[in-house]
């Protein structure tokens, strides 16, 4: 069974890093077209994508954000960790990760975590 | 980057009636491999979203067969052949032909 489990802090104060974890499991990520990727959506808003990690190392970034944002992986612990320095409370959200899976053809995030609310505040 | 439009925006919906959601992309989601990359999403309520339908037309794994997608180049639909009470949600399209990838606005289909 595939999972995506997500860990990361709920408060983070403005100007410091998040960090956000997603462990997963029942794949391999060394597969090729295996990618896996983190959404977010603010608070009764919609989504917005924000990077993706291939499984051959490529990375790709929101343009808007991608002077703030990291994306990796550890092979070894079955996980992708995505990074966002410089924290605004304009970036409350929830943080997805997902999975774009070779069932659809590497094109469509058919797995996904169940979120991480992070609330951005002094 | 790639503009995606959605309509409607809300979208009430009477039990066992057909609803169809409009998407439309600011460039061709047309690859030269003839594959539209173009994806729907459902988000109920208090979920994370999940696949309905990727690559314009094909369902996902589990989607109920009265989920249905069509379309191509800049114009796509989604269409619910006989709307249930648990297809209650905000309806995402989104384009993956090119990062930066890029959601709809949503629509929200409720019940009558």
């Amino acid at each position: 069974q595939v999972t995506l489990m997500q860990s990361g802090p709920a408060l983070v104060k403005p100007t410091q890093t998040l960090t956000l974890t997603c462990a997963f499991s029942g794949f391999s990520f060394t597969t090729p077209g295996m990618r896996l990727g983190w959404i977010r959506q603010p608070p009764e808003k919609g989504l917005e994508w924000l990077a993706r990690i291939d499984w051959d190392g490529d990375k790709l970034y929101s343009t808007s954000l991608k002077t703030r944002l990291t994306i990796s992986k550890d092979p070894s612990k079955n996980q992708v960790v995505l990074t966002m320095t410089n924290m605004d409370p304009v970036d409350t959200a929830t943080y997805y990760c997902a999975r774009m899976g070779i069932e659809s053809a590497g094109t469509a995030f058919d797995i996904w975590g169940p979120g991480t609310v992070v609330t951005v505040s002094s | 980057d790639i503009v995606m439009t959605q309509s409607p925006l809300s979208l009430p919906v009477t039990p066992g009636e057909p609803a169809s959601i409009s998407c439309r992309s600011s460039q061709s989601l047309l690859h030269s491999n003839r594959l539209n990359y173009l994806d729907w999403y459902l988000q109920k309520p208090g979920q994370p979203p999940q696949l309905l339908i990727y690559l314009g037309s094909n369902r996902a794994s589990g989607v109920p067969d009265r989920f249905s997608g069509s379309g191509s180049g800049t114009d796509f639909s989604l269409r619910i052949s006989r709307v249930e009470a648990e297809d209650v949600g905000v309806y995402y399209c989104m384009q993956a032909l090119q990062t930066p990838y890029s959601f709809g606005q949503g629509t929200n289909l409720e019940i009558k």
